[in-house]
């Protein structure tokens, strides 16, 4: 079975500092890798997929197979970066159908 | 385009009463799934509709049930409930076919039992 694990449960930077939000899992197989965000008092939206290669907001998640993880990364932090993240993994192909499994999540405080 | 919608936002109910939450997908998409969410478990998948049949299904008890009607819309049922069963339920929908796309959530069902 799959598992994702996010290390830090709360994270606090200074706005301008880089920002880290590890994310690593267990999935024999090549899975589909997804970083969701949560804004207050919004709901839950998809920031990234692994496979889009693509930078949003400024954050950017390379996948390790190796070392097995998929960290967020942005190289300065807004106040309005501020938020819940998830990361979630899907895995490939067969019967996987629409079963996310997330991580319990990180909550990012940017200190003016 | 509209985002998922989900009805009704709130629900409180009393142990052993069942319930029916609603969602209506992103126009187009055809696969919604269903999560349950909890401070001690995080977002756990329930299940997966596409064109009206449950694809995939996760690790909960036979009172959680699903169905997904012909214009994609999804209902989902808890029968004899429990405390335990306090949460907010959320929906997402995708494009579905393959599976794999990405899902859009909703703004969850809170549900509350006394």
């Amino acid at each position: 079975a799959q598992r994702v694990t996010q290390p830090e449960k709360l994270l606090s930077v200074f706005k301008g500092a880089p920002v880290e939000l590890k994310c690593n899992y267990s999935y024999s197989g090549s899975p589909e890798l997804f970083w969701y965000v949560q804004y207050s008092r919004q709901r839950l939206q998809l920031l990234l997929r692994h496979i889009s290669r693509e930078s949003i907001k400024g954050f950017t998640a390379d996948l390790n197979k190796g070392e097995t993880s998929f960290h967020l990364k942005k190289p300065f932090a807004q106040e309005e970066d501020s938020a819940m993240y998830y990361c979630a993994l899907l895995p490939a192909g067969g019967t996987s159908y629409g079963k996310l499994t997330f991580g319990q999540g990180t909550i990012l405080t940017v200190h003016p | 385009k509209a985002g998922v919608t989900q009805t009704p936002r709130y629900l409180i109910k009393t142990r052993g009463q069942q319930v029916t939450l609603s969602c209506s997908p992103i126009s187009g998409h055809r696969s919604v799934s269903w999560y349950q969410q909890t401070p001690g478990q995080g977002l756990q998948f329930l299940f997966e509709y596409f064109s009206e049949t449950q694809r995939n299904k996760g690790n909960f008890p036979g009172r959680f049930s699903g169905r997904q009607f012909s214009n994609s819309r999804s209902e989902m049922n808890v029968s004899t409930l429990e405390l335990g069963d306090s949460a907010l339920y959320l929906c997402a929908s995708s494009l579905g076919a393959s599976g794999n796309q990405p899902q859009h959530f909703g703004d969850g069902t809170r549900l509350s039992i006394l």
